[in-house]
């Protein structure tokens, strides 16, 4: 089984409120990320857990945070949802660290924040 | 600053002719180009990668062709068909497991 899984696959929150999104797989993978996609940008980087060590992307360090509380899983936090965190999130995990593993990705979470 | 860039941002093709999608990158440490298919409602899959120390894989209809000294590389579709419709997203890492992505290509391949 190959499939990262993703819930909910939408979500409504109000500003000012905490988000909570579950990412899930089951290829035993070292490494677990999250990215924001919003429409026709880049999918960007918000953090990544190689095994139980987190690593934030500097400029989104104190806007989100994650948990990883067993190998299979990973969460990201939101800890007061503002209108611009609008958008797609992607979950994706890899084997391992430090090399050209293949990136599989879940259907993502497509968070609107009102 | 935006580390890898892809154009153009939307293609149209008939099917049966051959897609061209363009990328750059800025940071001449990337090793490692991986470019990503994505179908409507699902998540990016890997489709076709390539090391910086070739300048052309081929995986059936699919060709990069990279350009180290320029920093540019390409994904060429062979004989397009209605299923390539999809967006493309080029991709650029080096041993860190940080991966930047560009901002896609739409591609609609028309009947």
């Amino acid at each position: 089984d190959t499939t990262v899984k993703q819930n909910p696959r939408y979500k409504l929150a109000r500003v000012g409120k905490p988000v909570n999104l579950i990412c899930s797989q089951t290829m035993n993978h070292d490494t677990m990320y999250w990215y924001q996609k919003k429409p026709n940008q880049a999918p960007k980087l918000l953090l990544f857990y190689y095994d139980k060590i987190l690593n934030r992307e500097a400029d989104t360090f104190e806007k989100f945070q994650s948990s990883r509380p067993n190998n299979s899983f990973c969460s990201l936090y939101i800890g007061s949802a503002g209108l611009e965190y609008s958008a797609m999130y992607l979950c994706a995990s890899s084997r391992a660290q430090g090399t050209n593993e293949r990136l599989f990705f879940g259907h993502g979470t497509k968070l609107s924040v009102l | 600053q935006q580390q890898v860039r892809q154009s153009p941002q939307s293609l149209t093709v008939w099917e049966g002719e051959t897609a061209i999608l363009n990328c750059s990158y800025e940071n001449s440490a990337f090793d490692y180009f991986p470019w990503y298919q994505q179908f409507p409602g699902e998540g990016p899959a890997l489709l076709i990668s390539i090391l910086s120390v070739s300048d052309k894989k081929e995986d059936g209809r699919f060709t990069i062709f990279f350009n180290k000294r320029e920093k540019k590389l390409s994904l060429h579709i062979a004989d397009s068909q209605p299923g390539d419709s999809a967006t493309y997203f080029c991709a650029a890492s080096w041993s860190n497991n940080r991966i930047f992505f560009g901002d896609g290509t739409q591609l609609v391949v028309k009947p």
